[in-house]
């Protein structure tokens, strides 16, 4: 199975603030990369897609970048309605692993 | 608009089945396939599986191998999770998630609202 590993696990930042969330794969995935954002209660969101592709809907203010192995998201100016857990997916092989998760909380 | 509408929530002993319901609308279910993950309390999610809406064909993960069994009915545009065996660390949140595929790329847009198996003795 591929392995995803997040960095960081949490995240302390103000609005305003630009914010970037890593993801690594354990052996290459192309740009099979998908990044969701999830909050307390509520089931995944999705924001990007295929590494750098903005899912319909979502603000500009997301970005995502990588390929190969390593990839990040970007928040460029966080808005309260940010402050969520974003969780990175690998789509490259199955079992479709998930990152651990990164929580991102208001300073 | 795409919807997916879960089962409640359900308690159920160790050793014990549960089948969660996964209700569609809103698209032609045949042209999708759905997935599982699950999400343990204050964890990650967990990819389970995948069903094609179009012929019933799947993909479990290797860890669920011959205790999960993921079934549709497109008569009613619905896909069930039936997981057997149940243990303490089998208590989750339960998602179906329709799955999007063009030209390589693959994502799930649409998530149901989710459904928590509590196991407990």
């Amino acid at each position: 199975d591929i392995q995803m590993t997040q960095s960081p696990s949490s995240l302390s930042a103000s609005v305003g603030d630009r914010v970037t969330i890593t993801c690594r794969a354990s052996q290459s995935i192309n740009s099979f990369l998908n990044w969701y954002q999830q909050k307390p209660g509520q089931a995944p969101e999705l924001l990007i897609h295929t590494a750098s592709s903005l899912h319909s809907g979502v603000p500009s203010r997301f970005s995502g970048s990588g390929s190969g192995t390593d990839f990040t998201l970007t928040i460029s100016g966080l808005q309260p309605e940010d402050f969520a857990t974003y969780h990175c997916q690998q789509t490259s092989s199955t079992p479709y692993t998930f990152g651990q998760g990164t929580k991102l909380e208001i300073k | 608009q795409v919807q997916l509408v879960q089962s409640g929530a359900e308690v159920k002993k160790p050793g014990a089945s549960v089948k969660v319901s996964c209700n569609t609308s809103g698209y032609t279910f045949t042209r999708y396939g759905i997935s599982w993950v699950r999400q343990a309390p204050g964890q990650g999610l967990e990819w389970m599986g995948w069903i094609s809406g179009y012929n019933g064909n799947t993909n479990y993960a290797q860890k669920f191998q011959g205790r999960v069994t993921m079934t549709t009915d497109t008569s009613t545009s619905t896909a069930y999770l039936d997981l057997r065996s149940l243990r303490s660390d089998d208590t989750a949140v339960y998602f179906c998630t329709r799955d999007y595929y063009t030209s390589g790329s693959y994502y799930n847009p649409f998530w149901g609202q989710g459904t928590l198996v509590t196991v407990s003795s």
